[in-house]
C-alpha cells in the first residue's frame, strides 16, 4: 500500500464553521506533512510531524490546528477561516530520517465562503 | 532560507518536440528531487539526485545534477500528450525534514 488517503475530496465551509481534514497512510512513515497549494503556485509547507510530534510550524495562523492522533493519521482542524484560505490542502508522508521521496494524497479542495 | 529558482514558468511545445526545465540555487544543494503534478492532480515523485554531476534517465526523461550541486535540469525527449503537467524541483532541508518546492514549470502540449 503506497497510498496517502485524504478526506474529504472537496469541502465548502462558511467563515464561522469548524471542520476537519483527515489524512491516513499505512506505509509506516513517521514523517507527515500538511501543504497548502493555491492555483498555479507550488505547494507551501504548513506543518511537519515527526514521530507524532509537531516539529515544524511555518508560522501558520492559529485558525489552522494540526493533530497527529497516531502514526497513521494526521488531521487539520479548521476554524474561523477566511476566503483567502481557499486552496488545495495536501497531506504527504515520508520515511523519517533518510532523504527520500514524499508521497502525496489527492488533496482536499477547500472553498471558504 | 534556501530557495530553488525554477525556469521557465511556462512552456508550450508541439507534440514530439523536446522540453527542458531548470532549477538554480545560489547555495549548494544537498540533494534535489523532481515531482510532476498533472492538472487537477497531486505531486508525484519522479527522481532524487544526490551526487555531484549525477545523471539519471527514466525512458524519455533525463535528470541532471550540476557539478557544483547548485543547479539541476529535467529534459524530456519527444514530448507526448501524457507529459502535460507542472514539473517541480524540490529540495529537502536536511535535519529539518522540510521539502521546499521551486515555482514549477507548467508544460502544455499541442497534439
Amino acid at each position: 500500500d503506497t497510498e496517502v488517503t485524504q478526506t474529504p475530496k472537496h469541502l465548502v465551509m462558511g467563515m464561522t464553521n469548524k471542520k476537519s481534514l483527515k489524512c491516513e497512510q499505512h506505509m509506516g512513515h513517521r514523517a507527515m506533512y500538511w501543504y497548502k497549494q493555491k492555483a498555479k503556485k507550488p505547494p507551501e509547507l504548513m506543518f511537519v510531524y515527526s514521530y507524532e510530534k509537531l516539529s515544524i510550524n511555518e508560522s501558520v495562523p492559529s485558525r489552522f490546528s494540526p493533530e497527529c492522533p497516531n502514526s497513521s493519521l494526521l488531521n487539520l482542524h479548521l476554524h474561523a477561516l477566511q476566503p483567502e484560505d481557499s486552496a488545495l490542502y495536501l497531506c504527504a508522508s515520508s520515511r523519517q530520517g533518510a532523504v527520500t521521496e514524499a508521497f502525496f494524497g489527492q488533496g482536499t479542495r477547500l472553498t471558504v465562503v | 532560507g534556501q530557495q530553488v529558482m525554477q525556469i521557465p514558468q511556462y512552456q508550450h511545445v508541439q507534440e514530439g518536440e523536446d522540453f527542458t526545465t531548470y532549477c538554480n540555487s545560489s547555495t549548494t544543494l544537498s540533494n534535489i528531487q523532481w515531482y510532476k503534478q498533472r492538472p487537477g492532480g497531486h505531486p508525484v515523485f519522479l527522481i532524487q539526485l544526490v551526487k555531484s554531476g549525477e545523471v539519471k534517465k527514466q525512458k524519455r526523461l533525463t535528470f541532471q545534477f550540476g557539478e557544483a550541486k547548485k543547479n539541476s535540469s529535467l529534459h524530456i525527449t519527444a514530448t507526448q500528450t501524457t507529459d502535460v503537467g507542472t514539473y517541480f524541483c524540490a529540495e529537502i532541508i536536511q535535519g529539518a525534514q522540510k521539502l521546499v518546492f521551486g515555482q514549477g514549470t507548467r508544460l502544455t502540449i499541442n497534439p
